[in-house]
């Protein structure tokens, strides 16, 4: 069964910490997304790799980095976590290719932000 | 850009009940558009899909969605709703040529099943 797998489903952090979400996906994709989840806000793109090394900004990447260095792995970065990033953090994939792909989905990563 | 409204925060619905969820899209062009679903605590799970062709389009769980292009709608329905159908809903919407760009999501429909 196809899979995208987020290292840690539960962190809690302190305000100024650096943080590390790492997402690794086992079906060989060539595009990979870090979603952020909020109530009533739905889903937010904050960057997008559509290839190793490559990075595209999404629609709020204020605050967040991204490293892909190998193809099946995409790590979300904080650099310095504050309180307004605390959220659910979704990771997916996507096969590369033109036309809209199918996205599958990580199991989400809750951050707290204390 | 593209965009997706769902018209609904919470649906509230009895169980064997039939359910429509409403999803509306804004873009140019003919768009594809996703249904996904979202357990609690859980990551989303695709529904179905829509790329072109037949407008109605059958997916998992005995879940349907009808592109309507007149109307920018692609809802969401199913004919007799059970109690592990309460979820969120998102639909979403990606562009020809923008697969490295992921979709766009709407704000999500929670649905509610009543014993």
């Amino acid at each position: 069964d196809v899979k995208v797998t987020q290292s840690s489903r539960y962190l809690v952090k302190r305000t100024g910490e650096k943080v590390f979400l790492e997402c690794v996906q086992d079906m060989d994709h060539e595009n990979m997304f870090w979603y952020r989840q909020d109530p009533g806000l739905g889903l937010r793109l904050i960057y997008f790799s559509y290839d190793v090394k490559m990075k595209e900004k999404g629609d709020i990447p204020e605050g967040y980095s991204v490293s892909r260095e190998k193809k099946e792995r995409f790590s979300l970065i904080l650099e310095s976590a504050s309180t307004n990033q605390t959220s659910m953090y979704l990771c997916a994939s996507s096969p590369g290719g033109g036309g809209a792909n199918v996205l599958t989905f990580g199991a989400g990563s809750r951050l707290t932000v204390l | 850009a593209q965009s997706v409204t769902q018209p609904d925060i919470h649906i509230t619905v009895s169980e064997g009940a039939s359910l429509e969820l409403r999803c509306n899209y804004s873009y140019g062009a003919t768009p594809y558009l996703f249904w996904y679903v979202q357990s609690p605590g859980q990551g989303l799970q695709l529904l179905l899909k829509y790329f072109s062709g037949d407008t109605l389009v059958q997916g998992i769980k005995g879940f349907e969605a009808e592109f309507k292009r007149s109307q920018s709608s692609f809802n969401l329905r199913k004919p007799s709703v059970h109690w592990s159908d309460a979820a969120e809903y998102f639909c979403a919407v990606g562009i020809s040529g923008g697969g490295a760009d992921g979709l766009t999501f709407g704000k999500g429909t929670h649905l509610i099943i009543q014993p």
